[in-house]
């Protein structure tokens, strides 16, 4: 069963802009990792946040975890038309080695 | 990029016709995975092994089968595809260990008319 979702759907905005995400989990996690996929690839790993942490950075993403939301956002700033992409966010469950993906953001930026 | 393939990219094959997609790695990953994914929507695990002659089933129901011989190599079979077997396939590795990252293959988008 999906355990993750993201919101919204998709997401349009202009170059430079910041593009931001949200990502809702049904039970207690492990680990919440977001994943970028461009058209017609597979998925590339982006970041990982442990669940006793709450915020994490990396480059231009910003992941913040809320544990007691069962919540996730990815940021990115100043983006760029490489970002271009499908976004996910995976999580994994205690005592399970899987990872279960919600259905991603779709974001275009637009030159 | 991973060192993890994926052959064919692309098929197209009529009703009834078996077909193998192929996946390797060469990072000696133990934990190997395929999911199933539609256009616009959430990856579905449909296989994943834990190492050499270990293979297990995923959230989602599938008819393909799959084997692990060797640590490197976990091909998945349809033995008669049919039109609802239509989607991308993604192949994946990871290393051990909880919240492990996984590593994906470019995916085979298959269509079966």
């Amino acid at each position: 069963s999906q355990q993750g979702e993201e919101d919204p759907q998709a997401l349009s905005i202009q170059e430079g802009e910041n593009a931001t995400m949200n990502c809702s989990y049904k039970t207690s996690i492990n680990n919440l990792q977001w994943y970028r996929q461009n058209s017609g690839r597979g998925l590339v790993h982006l970041i990982l946040i442990r669940s006793n942490e709450r915020e994490k950075h990396s480059g231009r993403l910003r992941v913040t975890l809320d544990t007691s939301k069962k919540s996730s956002s990815l940021l990115i700033t100043a983006s760029r038309a490489a970002d271009t992409a499908s976004y996910f966010c995976a999580t994994d469950v205690p005592n399970d080695y899987k990872l279960s993906f919600g259905a991603g953001t779709t974001v275009t930026v637009r030159a | 990029e991973a060192d993890i393939y994926q052959t064919p990219r692309y098929l197209v094959i009529g009703t009834g016709k078996k077909i193998t997609l192929e996946c390797s790695q060469t990072m000696g990953h133990d934990k190997m995975y395929w999911y199933q994914q539609d256009p616009g929507m959430e990856l579905h695990l449909i296989h994943y092994s834990y190492g050499v002659n270990s293979t297990e089933k995923g959230d989602l129901s599938s008819e393909s089968t799959v084997s692990r011989i060797r640590t490197e190599h976990f091909p998945l079979t349809l033995e008669s595809a049919r039109p609802s077997h239509t989607s991308q396939y993604l192949c994946a590795s990871s290393e051990p260990g909880q919240g492990a990252t996984q590593y994906f293959g470019p995916g085979t988008r298959l269509l079966v008319l």
